[in-house]
């Protein structure tokens, strides 16, 4: 059974204080890994999608990586509007669903 | 822009009422999801419509019915809640045939059962 497990459950930095969400996964081939942030009441929005271990994306201050047994989020320099949950998922290559990590909610502090 | 939109927001319901929420999109894309997420809980998929296919999830309660009418249009009715489907309720789209396969999320409805 597909897994995925996101640490820590709750994160807080200072603004300007780099650091990496993990989300470790099980699943039985890998089609993607996809990462969401979502914000209080909203539904998540799209960040990134990662197919292949060594493979990494970027937007601002955000950073995606996966291996083969896991993906990293690196948060360089957060601000407080970076303060949200982030979700991981992943998408095997037998169905159409995402199953989802329980989330790291993460809040920047000025 | 093309977006996915969610209606109502916000519905309140009486235990036993039956209600319904509604999804449309402006992706034309091919697959429409339902996922329930309850307060500090992942998402988690109820059914999904592939084109026309209808797709429930083994564990989703009968009391939980979908419908799509057509491409833009998915609907998601609850029979009769109990409090125990206070939740927000998400709609998302796909389109497959492409190296992406990225789902988009629309913002949500969230259900309160009185």
């Amino acid at each position: 059974e597909d897994q995925v497990t996101q640490s820590p459950e709750a994160l807080r930095l200072q603004e300007g204080e780099s650091s990496s969400l993990n989300c470790s996964y099980t699943v039985s081939g890998l089609r993607g890994l996809f990462w969401y942030r979502q914000d209080p009441g909203k539904g998540p929005e799209f960040l990134f999608t990662l197919y292949s271990a060594g493979e990494e994306k970027e937007k601002e201050r955000l950073k995606a990586t996966l291996t083969k047994k896991e993906s990293f989020l690196h948060i360089t320099a957060p601000k407080p509007e970076d303060s949200a949950t982030y979700l991981c998922a992943v998408q095997a290559n037998s169905g159409y669903a995402l199953n989802f990590g329980k989330g790291t909610s993460l809040l920047v502090t000025p | 822009d093309a977006m996915v939109i969610q209606n109502p927001r916000y519905q309140v319901t009486q235990f036993g009422k039956p209600v319904t929420l509604s999804c449309s999109q402006t992706l034309n894309h091919n697959v429409m999801y339902w996922y329930q997420q309850k307060s500090s809980q992942a998402p988690k998929l109820l059914f999904h419509y592939y084109d026309k296919d209808f797709n429930n999830e083994a564990d989703t309660p009968d009391n939980f019915q979908s419908r799509r009418p057509n491409t833009s249009f998915c609907f998601l009715d609850i029979r009769s809640p109990g409090l125990g489907d206070a939740a927000m309720y998400l709609c998302a789209t796909r389109q497959t045939g492409f190296t992406y396969n990225e789902q988009f999320f629309g913002p949500g409805t969230r259900l309160t059962v009185l």
